[in-house]
C-alpha cells in the first residue's frame, strides 16, 4: 500500500515568517496528493490537491505546494504566516493499490508566535 | 452547498447505551467515509461506502455498525462501546466511488465520550 510521511511533528514560526511543511510519499507512479488543515476539535479542510500537470499548485488561504517526483515530495509552503494559521496540517495520498482510500500522514502541528 | 453535516456535535454515552451518529451531504457524492480520530493522531479509516454499498471495512469491531440508507445519508450505529472508543468521529464524502482522484470533503465531526 502507499504511504505518506510527515517528518516534522511540531513546527514553530513567528508571525510573518515563511513556512514549509514537508511531506514524502511512497508510490512509483504519480500519486493523488492532498494537504488538509485541522483546527482543534474541528473537521479537516482541504487546502490544495495535486493530480497531474503543473507541479506548483495554488491553494486556499495563500498556501501553495510543489510536487517533486525526483524527491517523492509534496511540500506545503506559505510566504507569510498569520496567527490564524496555527493548526494541525495533514498530508494525504489517494491509495490506488486496490482499496481506493485516503491515507493520511501523522500530521504536523504548527504553532505561530506573535 | 459544499458541506458535510454531522450530528450530534457532542455525544456522551454509557457502555450499555445504543446511539447513532448521522452524516448528511447534498453534493451528489457517491462515496462516503467514516474515520476515527484520537487526540494528536491522524484520522483512521473505518468504513467506506461506494454507491451505497459497503466497500471497505477496516476490521472495525462489530460494536460499530455503519448504514447507508441513501446516497446522501450515512449513519454509524454504536452499541456496547468501550471507554477507549472515545474519539472524534469524522464523516467524509467524495464525488465518485471506487476512485481517489477527487478530494474528500469532511464534516466537523462528532466528539464521542464513552463513560
Amino acid at each position: 500500500a502507499q504511504s505518506v510521511t510527515q517528518p516534522d511533528i511540531h513546527i514553530t514560526v513567528s508571525e510573518g515568517a515563511s513556512l514549509e511543511l514537508r511531506c514524502n510519499y511512497s508510490y512509483g507512479a504519480t500519486p493523488y496528493l492532498f494537504w488538509y488543515v485541522q483546527s482543534p476539535g474541528q473537521g479537516l479542510q482541504l487546502l490544495l490537491k495535486y493530480f497531474s500537470g503543473d507541479t506548483l499548485v495554488q491553494g486556499i488561504k495563500g498556501f501553495e505546494a510543489e510536487f517533486k517526483r525526483s524527491q517523492s515530495s509534496f511540500n506545503l509552503r506559505k510566504p507569510s504566516v498569520h496567527w490564524s494559521d496555527a493548526a494541525e496540517y495533514f498530508c494525504a495520498v489517494g491509495d490506488i493499490s486496490g482499496t481506493y482510500k485516503y491515507i493520511f500522514g501523522t500530521g504536523t502541528r504548527l504553532k505561530v508566535l506573535a | 452547498d459544499t458541506e458535510v453535516t454531522q450530528t450530534p456535535k457532542h455525544l456522551v454515552m454509557g457502555m450499555t447505551n445504543k446511539k447513532s451518529l448521522k452524516c448528511e451531504q447534498h453534493m451528489g457524492h457517491r462515496a462516503m467515509y467514516w474515520y476515527k480520530q484520537k487526540a494528536k493522531k491522524p484520522p483512521e479509516l473505518m468504513f467506506v461506502y461506494s454507491y451505497e454499498k459497503l466497500s471497505i471495512n477496516e476490521s472495525v469491531p462489530s460494536r460499530f455498525s455503519p448504514e447507508c440508507p441513501n446516497s446522501s445519508l450515512l449513519n454509524l450505529h454504536l452499541h456496547a462501546l468501550q471507554p477507549e472508543d472515545s474519539a472524534l468521529y469524522l464523516c467524509a464524502s467524495s464525488l465518485r466511488g471506487g476512485t481517489v482522484n477527487t478530494e474528500a470533503f469532511f464534516g466537523q465531526g462528532t466528539r464521542l465520550t464513552v463513560v
